[in-house]
């Protein structure tokens, strides 16, 4: 079965640092990759995705990914974080083997920005 | 808008009570899912949809059920068979076929006492 592993559980960086949030994935083929975001009691976001192509995706809010196919990696980036950027974020695997479509989530990494 | 409402935000019932969550789309989608979010654990898959009338289990349908009778519309029953049902649930929708994003509703808080 398909999984997510996001090994950073909290993270805390200073308003206007870079910031990498990482995530692994274990697929049998290149799958179809995912960033979503999560604020407090909220529903989720898509920030971007990744299904071929170029490897560095671009997505909203100054956030990029990339997907390197030899790490099984498909980390976050931001150049520099704003306060608003706290919140939970998630790395998703679509099942691309079948056309259910359903998705493998992490298990999240919290975000804290301090000012 | 086009989106996805779930309704109500936040809902407590008593143990024992079966209780229903809501899940509407306008957003003419195909698919629906539910999931289950409880604090680090990320999000669990209860149910998906794919057509109206058919519905597969998830990861965690136990003590769950769902109907799908329309497109727009995946309701999903906490029945009292769910032994831990206190969590934060999100119903999501996406287009048929590959390549494409499932996009999620705002969630209901269900508290069981």
């Amino acid at each position: 079965a398909q999984s997510v592993t996001q090994p950073d559980i909290h993270i805390t960086v200073s308003e206007g640092a870079s910031l990498e949030l990482r995530c692994n994935y274990s697929y049998g083929a290149t799958p179809y990759l995912f960033w979503y975001v999560q604020s407090p009691g909220q529903g989720l976001q898509l920030l971007l995705k990744y299904f071929s192509g170029d490897t560095l995706v671009q997505g909203i809010k100054g956030f990029e990914a990339e997907f390197k196919r030899s790490q099984s990696s498909f980390n976050l980036r931001k150049p520099s974080v704003h306060w608003s950027d706290a919140a939970e974020y998630f790395c998703a695997v679509d099942d691309r083997g079948s056309t259910l479509g359903r998705l493998y989530f992490g298990r999240g990494t919290q975000l804290t920005v301090w000012p | 808008d086009g989106g996805i409402t779930q309704s109500p935000k936040y809902l407590f019932r008593k143990e024992g009570q079966n209780v229903t969550l809501s899940c509407e789309q306008n957003l003419n989608h195909d698919a629906m899912y539910w999931y289950r979010q409880d604090p680090g654990q990320g999000l669990r898959l209860i149910y998906y949809s794919q057509i109206v009338n058919d519905f597969q289990k998830g990861d965690i349908a136990e003590g769950y059920s769902v109907s799908r009778e329309k497109k727009e519309s995946f309701p999903l029953t906490v029945t009292s068979a769910q032994k831990n049902p206190t969590a934060f649930y999100l119903c999501a929708s996406r287009l048929a076929g590959s390549s494409y994003e499932q996009y999620f509703g705002p969630g209901t808080r269900l508290t069981v006492t």
